[in-house]
C-alpha cells in the first residue's frame, strides 16, 4: 500500500508568514510523529499523536507550532509568524502501536521550508 | 528530557572493514534504541532496533549491542560496501514510545 506522504515537498515563504504543512500516514497507523531536522543535524521531536488520547506537545519549540489531527487520518503542522530560523525538513512519521506495543515507525519525505 | 549523544561525527573506512558507531544516552526510563540509515536527500530508515531487556541484537552484516548500566549502545557494521555509506541516527524513545530523541548523526564513507 501506499507509504508515509507528505505536502508540499518544498514551501518558500517570507519572514512573518505563516505556513501549514500536510502529513497523510499510513492507513490505520494510529501513531504520528512530527519531527524537525535542520540541514547537517539530526531529528527533533515536536509532536506525537496516539489514536485518540490527547497529543504529546512537548517537543514544540514555541507557542508559533501547533499541530492537529484527526482521529487516525490526516496531520497538519502550522507555523504561524515563520521566522528564518524555521528553516529546515519537517518530517512526519506514522506506525501502528496500540497500547506500549510498538511497530517501526515509517517516514515520509518531508516538506522542506525556506524562510527567507 | 533525554540527551542522546553520538559518536564520531564522521567516520571513513576502507570497503571490507568494519564500522562502529557510538552512542550515549542520559534518561535512565529510555528502553527502546532503534538505529536509522538516511542516504543523502532521503528519508530515514530504521536499519536495527534494540530494547532495554536484550544486551546484543544481529542482521546480517549489522549489530547492535546495548550496556545500559553504562547508559551506551553501538552499531557495527562488518564487510562495509560502498552502498552503506549514508548517515546513521541513533534514537532512544521510553516504554510508551511517546517521543524519540536522536543523535546528531554520523557520516559514514566507504571507500572502494
Amino acid at each position: 500500500g501506499a507509504g508515509v506522504s507528505q505536502s508540499p515537498s518544498n514551501k518558500v515563504t517570507e519572514k512573518g508568514k505563516d505556513v501549514e504543512l500536510r502529513c497523510d500516514p499510513i492507513s490505520g497507523h494510529t501513531a504520528l510523529y512530527w519531527y524537525r531536522q535542520r540541514l547537517g543535524q539530526g531529528l527533533e521531536f515536536l509532536i506525537y499523536f496516539q489514536g485518540n488520547s490527547a497529543p504529546d506537545k512537548s517537543g514544540l519549540p514555541s507557542d508559533r507550532f501547533s499541530a492537529e489531527r484527526t482521529g487516525e487520518s490526516v496531520s497538519t503542522l502550522t507555523i504561524q509568524r515563520t521566522q528564518q530560523e524555521d528553516s529546515a525538513v519537517y518530517l512526519c512519521a506514522s506506525s501502528y502501536h496500540p497500547g506500549t506495543a510498538y511497530n517501526e515507525q515509517f517516514f515520509g519525505p518531508g516538506t522542506r521550508l525556506t524562510v527567507l | 528530557g533525554e540527551n542522546v549523544e553520538q559518536h564520531p561525527s564522521t567516520l571513513s573506512v576502507q570497503e571490507g572493514d568494519s564500522a562502529v558507531i557510538k552512542c550515549t544516552y542520559s534518561d535512565s526510563a529510555s528502553n527502546y534504541f532503534p538505529w536509522y540509515k538516511q542516504e543523502l536527500g532521503k528519508r530515514p530508515q530504521l536499519i536495527i532496533d534494540i530494547r532495554s531487556n536484550v544486551g546484543e541484537k544481529k542482521d546480517q552484516r549489522i549489530a547492535v549491542t546495548l550496556n545500559k548500566t553504562a547508559k551506551h549502545f553501538s552499531l557495527h557494521i562488518t564487510e562495509t560496501q560502498p552502498e552503506d555509506s549514508a548517515v546513521y541516527f541513533c534514537a532512544a524513545s521510553p516504554y510508551n514510545f511517546n517521543k524519540f530523541y536522536f543523535g546528531s548523526g554520523t557520516k559514514l564513507n566507504v571507500k572502494p
